[in-house]
């Protein structure tokens, strides 16, 4: 079994780049791929990010995802951040024994 | 776009009992396994249940194993989650997910659609 781990809270202003984290506290990042799924308030979650860094369609290319095995994390960076960014974003992990694996949410504030 | 519409939440006492539907339309349901994920008001998500698309593999998290089956329907493009023996710490919005495998072939599944969520709370 693995947790994933992401800080509970970030903020930036409108217009800058942000980086959240999701750190894997056992087994390697790379192994299995990371997914992020973004939840607006009241809303149900969408995908901004699959395959560790793959973006469905109708996702804007400020939002990109990457892996980094030195730090064994995964990470979203937004870009250009607009204050409809402002949402939680998890991320989200796959393996055989604890299936799938969320992080416990990142709460984004764009102020 | 695909749709998922979950129906059936409400409130029911603890040792209750309560089944979810979910109605899907705009893809081929037939061919792609299916999640019940939730979430506890205020916490993060939790995925209870997977089905694969003929139903031959079923998964449940610990907190539900003996209390939640999950089933579907290919002809009537549906999904069920039959939830037994409720408990206070079931309380919680319940999504409908479409599972999709890796394009590498790579073994596991990420949620690719999810519905609206509807809400169970248990309490007395």
């Amino acid at each position: 079994n693995f947790m994933l781990t992401q800080p509970h809270s970030v903020s930036e202003s409108p217009g800058k780049t942000v980086t959240i984290s999701c750190t894997r506290s056992s087994g390697s990042i790379a192994s299995n791929y990371v997914q992020w799924y973004q939840q607006r308030p009241g809303s149900a979650p969408t995908t901004v990010i699959y395959e560790d860094n793959q973006r469905p369609s109708g996702v804007p290319d400020r939002f990109s995802g990457s892996i980094d095995s030195s730090s064994n994390s995964a990470s979203l960076t937004i870009s250009g951040l607009k204050t409809e960014d402002e949402a939680d974003y998890y991320c989200q992990s796959f393996d055989s024994i604890s299936r799938w694996v969320f992080g416990g949410g990142t709460k984004l504030t764009v102020l | 776009e695909v749709q998922l519409v979950e129906s059936g939440g409400g409130l029911v006492w603890p040792g209750g009992s309560l089944r979810l539907s979910c109605a899907a339309s705009r893809f081929t349901f037939s061919t792609y396994s299916m999640n019940w994920v939730r979430q506890a008001p205020g916490k993060g998500l939790e995925c209870v249940s997977y089905i694969s698309s003929s139903s031959s593999a079923i998964y449940y998290a610990d907190s539900v194993k003996g209390r939640f089956t999950i089933s579907r329907d290919n002809a009537k493009n549906s999904l069920y989650l039959q939830m037994n023996r409720l408990r206070a710490e079931d309380t919680a919005v319940y999504y409908c997910a479409r599972g999709t495998s890796y394009s590498s072939g790579s073994y596991g599944s990420y949620f690719d659609y999810w519905g609206q969520g509807t809400l169970v709370t248990v309490s007395s």
